[in-house]
């Protein structure tokens, strides 16, 4: 069966230090893998896609950037943390069919 | 962009009453889908119903669809306690390769016992 990790569940850093944050999945190749962030009461706003190894679609301006190093993992990261990038991150998989699968989030306060 | 919205925005009823969620949004959709999500948890899928469909059954959970009216419903029968959590449509749409899933602010479901 398929499972999707994120680490860290939780994390609280300074403003204008370095964000780096971690998915994997396992029980599947080739998966289109995702980044949303979600606002405290709000629904999902998807961040970045890919459909492979390297491949990175960004669906909004912002100041955080994605890679994905190996087919099962997808890096979210940032250089210098703003205020604004508090949230609940998700990261989500999917294969053949159109339901995506989402890892157990990890919440990020910025101070 | 926010494609999908959610009413009520939340709802809190009795333990074997019925929920209905409602999800409006506004262009063509290849399929519509719905989530739960726990406190503080990810998004767990619940149903996709394809745009030439109307309605679909998975337990005590029941999706319609009318794309005449681009709106979809779902419907929890004999709620519990544990249904607790808020509920989001997702529209997808084929972008770039893939099915692209806009969601909204949810439907936050508070059922007592």
């Amino acid at each position: 069966s398929q499972t999707i990790h994120q680490w860290p569940a939780t994390l609280v850093q300074p403003v204008g230090s370095p964000l780096s944050l971690e998915c994997t999945v396992e029980g599947t190749s080739n998966p289109n893998l995702y980044w949303y962030r979600q606002a405290a009461g709000r629904g999902l706003q998807l961040l970045f896609y890919s459909v492979g190894i390297g491949q990175i679609s960004s669906e909004v301006p912002q100041n955080l950037s994605a890679s994905r190093p190996q087919d099962r993992q997808f890096i979210l990261s940032s250089k210098k943390l703003l205020l604004s990038d508090s949230g609940f991150y998700l990261c989500a998989w999917s294969g053949g069919k159109n339901e995506q699968f989402f890892g157990p989030g990890t919440r990020l306060t910025v101070l | 962009s926010q494609q999908g919205e959610e009413d009520p925005q939340a709802l809190s009823i009795q333990e074997g009453e019925n929920a209905t969620m409602n999800c409006s949004y506004k262009t063509s959709i290849n399929n519509l889908q719905w989530y739960r999500q726990n406190s503080g948890r990810g998004l767990v899928h619940l149903i996709l119903i394809r745009s030439n469909e109307r309605e679909k059954h998975s337990g005590r959970l029941r999706v319609t669809l009318d794309t005449s009216k681009k709106s979809s419903s779902l419907l929890i029968t004999a709620s519990r306690a544990a249904d607790t959590a808020s509920y989001f449509c997702a529209t997808g749409e084929l972008s770039g390769g893939y099915n692209k899933l806009i969601f909204g602010a949810g439907t936050r479901l508070a059922v007592h016992p």
